[in-house]
């Protein structure tokens, strides 16, 4: 069983163009994560998420908007695509441990690349 | 200055050597220390969890120094399929926040 995927696997779009990018886990975890991995192999927090509280990495552009229907799933909506854009997209997720103890480790999805021409 | 640190390498070593990574990271609040592994156009995958007193996983033993903000990966009689990029994660509660290295690359040689 799968316990956080990612749809699509692979995603090829123009500039300009606006995009989803889908995350769910089985694993009853309270926090989900989007990550960006560069071209460079960093990896990057974009947005910590759970019912509670949003927490937005503040170097992110407000074209990228996480969306959270419920508790499993955690969407990446993506506003007129840029050529910096590429790159592969993690989905993560974790207990919540926030106020109550030390932060569990992640678990991830395969990942997302993205290529915008 | 960066919140985590690691020598991005490459280590290239043989088969069966012993080889350490070092990681330092910048904040004495950090609570929750990790080692991932990432295989060439994968995910990251947890390795194991580091704790104060360190610990040992087969082949792999970790160490933390939070007096010196400085954790280590140390792997024995190193296997082909060790290759991979090691990712030292740092952990601090407020807002469940994550850090990752950039990661050091090894690749084991037959």
């Amino acid at each position: 069983d799968t316990a956080v995927s990612q749809t699509p696997k692979y995603l090829v779009t123009q500039m300009g163009n606006d995009k989803s990018i889908k995350c769910e886990q089985n694993l009853g975890h309270d926090t989900m994560y989007w990550y960006k991995q560069d071209s460079k192999k960093f990896l990057k927090i974009m947005f910590s998420y759970n019912n509670k509280e949003l927490i937005i990495n503040e170097t992110v552009p407000n074209r990228f908007s996480p969306k959270s229907p419920d508790k499993a799933h955690l969407n990446l909506h993506i506003n007129s695509l840029e050529l910096g854009d590429s790159a592969v997209y993690f989905c993560a997720s974790s207990q919540d441990r926030m106020g109550t103890g030390r932060p569990y480790e992640q678990y991830f999805g395969p990942g997302t690349r993205l290529t915008v021409t | 200055r960066k919140e985590v640190e690691q020598d991005p390498g490459p280590f290239n070593v043989p088969e069966g050597a012993t080889v350490a990574f070092n990681c330092t990271y910048s904040n004495s609040a950090s609570q929750s220390f990790f080692w991932y592994r990432q295989d060439c156009r994968k995910e990251p995958k947890l390795l194991m969890s580091v704790y104060s007193s360190g610990n040992e996983d087969g082949r792999f033993t970790a160490q933390l120094n939070r007096a010196s903000q400085y954790i280590s990966l140390l792997i024995r009689d190193s296997k082909l399929s060790d290759s991979a990029t090691y990712l030292c994660v740092v952990g601090r509660n407020t807002g469940n926040q994550f850090y990752f290295g950039t990661g050091t690359s090894l690749t084991v040689i037959p």
